[in-house]
């Protein structure tokens, strides 16, 4: 079946430091990949898509098949990226169906 | 641009009691979403729609949820009878078909006590 982990339930670093949000999956196919944030007191919202392999305010993020690894990676944190971060990935048999990750806070301190 | 509308924000409800959550997506969108995310979890898909048809609903514990999406526009998921592991906030979401972006509601969260 497929699955995301995300074994990290907080991540705190201060204003500066590099982040690292770590998300591994496992699916036989070739799935696609999403980063989704949700900021204090707002909706969910779609931060990147690894096929996109765009950087989005100052995040990356790479797919890397062989470690099935797809981690978001800023190399200075702000402290407005506080937030609740999920992976998610969709499936070749339902490119809508979004199977998620049970999220990461990051808390930037000043 | 309207985004994702849900109705009610809150609702505590003691169990066996029945609850309905109505999802108003964004005006053209024909793929409709209802996730559940309980506390400490990622959200899980309970059900999908597009237009008015069901595509996936194999995550939704059709004995006591049931949901429907009349008209091809509005949405409403109910829970008869709930039981307190249905306490939980109950999100929709929105898109075009196969787009790979999901526009998300602000969601419902519900106790049951």
């Amino acid at each position: 079946a497929q699955r995301v982990t995300q074994p990290e339930k907080l991540l705190s670093v201060f204003k500066g430091a590099p982040v690292e949000l770590k998300c591994n999956y496992s699916y036989s196919g070739s799935p696609e990949l999403f980063w989704y944030v949700q900021y204090s007191r707002q909706r969910l919202q779609l931060l990147l898509r690894h096929i996109s392999r765009e950087s989005i305010k100052g995040f990356t993020a790479d797919l890397n098949k062989g470690e099935t690894s797809f981690h978001l990676k800023k190399p200075f944190a702000q402290e407005e990226d506080s937030a609740m971060y999920y992976c998610a990935l969709t499936t070749y048999y339902n490119t809508d169906k979004l199977i998620f990750g049970t999220g990461t806070r990051l808390q930037v301190f000043p | 641009e309207a985004g994702v509308a849900q109705s009610p924000r809150y609702k505590i409800i003691e169990k066996r009691q029945s609850v309905a959550f109505w999802c108003n997506p964004i005006s053209g969108h024909a793929t409709l979403y209802w996730y559940q995310q309980i506390l400490g979890q990622g959200p899980k898909l309970l059900i999908q729609f597009q237009n008015n048809g069901v595509v996936d609903d194999s995550q939704l514990p059709k004995d006591r949820f049931s949901a429907e999406r009349l008209k091809g526009v509005d949405s409403t998921l109910k829970i008869q009878p709930a039981k307190l592991e249905d306490s939980a906030v109950y999100l929709c979401a929105s898109s075009f078909p196969m787009a790979y972006e999901q526009y998300f509601g602000p969601g419902t969260r519900l106790t049951v006590t």
